[in-house]
């Protein structure tokens, strides 16, 4: 199946504990995106990748790091974590800066802190 | 204020009714998107617009560049149409930015 893949789908640990979210997208899109969905359902934007070449850097605590080896994969690995870093985390990804192009969703990993 | 507005946070709707989810940005934008999202979290997308309309199935999408408006039409809607509607909006880089969503219900 052609899709954006994230592993795991669920992950609790605990505070001040370092983890990692895996991303592989096999559309052949060259551009890919960490979003965050807070507890109150709104998404923002962490992190994009074109080309394995970082892009675009919110206002994002650098425990946060994003790391593409490839442009089919984009981790995101997270040290020191703490309670206010519980959310879903979608991974997505588009075909460059086509307009013409949709964004694809990954199906999001809750992360629970405690 | 965020820069993209989306009314009615809440819409609850008989089954067959015409649905109607506004959005509005005060941003320039290079296109404009609509998303679904169930219950079980999965976030789907709908429409990309640029300019005017699109269909698909009893969904419509519309978008007037001019007054930074776009709507999200469902026609005869259905229980399983229940979910949130998102727009989101993509400026002049890669990056979206999201409405709050419209927690939509279609009770039978």
């Amino acid at each position: 199946d052609t899709a954006v893949s994230q592993t795991p789908k669920y992950l609790v640990t605990q505070m001040g504990n370092d983890k990692s979210i895996k991303c592989e997208q096999n559309l052949g899109h060259d551009t890919m995106y960490w979003y965050k969905q807070d507890s109150k359902k709104f998404l923002k934007i962490m992190f994009s990748y074109n080309n394995k070449e970082l892009i675009i850097n919110e206002t994002v605590p650098n425990r946060f790091s994003p790391k593409s080896p490839d442009k089919a994969h984009l981790n995101l690995h997270i040290n020191s974590l703490e309670l206010g870093d519980s959310a879903v985390y979608f991974c997505a990804s588009s075909q460059g800066d086509r307009v013409n192009y949709g964004y694809t969703f990954g199906s999001g990993t809750r992360l629970t802190v405690v | 204020k965020n820069e993209v507005e989306q009314s009615p946070q809440n819409l609850t709707a008989q089954e067959g009714e015409f649905i109607t989810i506004n959005c509005s940005y005060s941003v320039g934008i290079s296109a404009l998107h609509w998303l679904q999202q169930h219950p079980g979290g999965g976030i789907v997308s709908l429409f990309m617009l640029s300019s005017g309309k699109k269909k698909h199935g009893r969904l419509i999408a519309t978008i007037n560049i001019q007054e930074k408006h776009s709507s999200l039409h469902i026609t005869a809607s259905h229980p399983r149409d229940s979910a949130v509607y998102i727009c989101a909006v993509r400026g002049s880089n890669y990056k979206l930015t999201f409405g709050k969503g419209t927690l939509l219900t279609v009770n039978p």
